[in-house]
């Protein structure tokens, strides 16, 4: 069946404009995750959804950042006011449930300039 | 929140030997911890993964041991082939909410 899918794949936008990543989770998938890896770094929990309760949003980097989850699937993050710090890429992973294997989806490579 | 250090950062081995991963976590609540595997330009792929109630899963050539005491975990890779070649993050976890991850251990193995 088809994996995780995000777009656009590659984003370059201008300092201070505001984006939105989309993530198309694995359908049927309960858990949804945003992470944000920089060049040669780990991965940096954002956020994390599941099911229908509200999303831990502890990992989120500043009040720039926001995601919503659509239906209990698709979901959006938002960056509002981008910086060249936010260059990165950004990855969203689905899971059946909490604690079950994460799958990837190919990533949004974000460039400010 | 939950601290995860990971070593080597870079390791290199000849093909055929085994390749050690090292973590530690600093919340004793972690109780789930997957490794992954992530290829040049590719999405991070689980390759193994171990909870907290066993102290070692093996799955064919790779291998996780936990030490819940000491709060770390190992990957051990054995007859290392060149495609093992990648970058491994290990995670810690609590009951699947926030993943913490390493930052990555770059594995190259010479042929």
């Amino acid at each position: 069946g088809a994996g995780v899918s995000q777009s656009p794949s590659n984003k370059v936008t201008e300092k201070g404009k505001d984006v939105e990543l989309r993530c198309d989770p694995i359908s049927g998938h309960t858990a949804l995750y945003w992470y944000r890896q920089s060049l040669g770094q780990g991965l940096e929990f954002l956020i994390y959804f599941q099911g229908n309760s509200a999303p831990d949003k502890s990992g989120l980097p500043s009040d720039r950042f926001s995601a919503e989850r659509t239906g209990g699937s698709v979901s959006t993050l938002t960056i509002q006011r981008t910086q060249q710090e936010d260059s990165a890429v950004y990855l969203c992973a689905s899971s059946l449930i909490r604690r079950d294997t994460q799958y990837f989806g190919p990533g949004t490579r974000l460039t400010v300039l | 929140g939950e601290n995860v250090e990971q070593h080597p950062s870079t390791l290199s081995v000849q093909e055929g030997d085994s390749a050690v991963i090292k973590c530690t976590y600093s919340d004793s609540a972690s109780n789930y911890f997957p490794w992954y595997k992530q290829e040049l330009g590719k999405r991070p792929q689980l390759i193994i993964d171990i909870r907290s109630n066993v102290g070692e899963k093996k799955d064919q050539r790779i291998a996780v041991t936990l030490n819940k005491t000491a709060k770390h975990f190992s990957l051990h890779i054995t007859e290392t082939q060149p495609e093992d070649s990648a970058v491994y993050f290990c995670a810690a976890s609590i009951n699947g909410n926030q993943f913490y991850f390493g930052t990555g251990t770059s594995l190259t193995v010479i042929p």
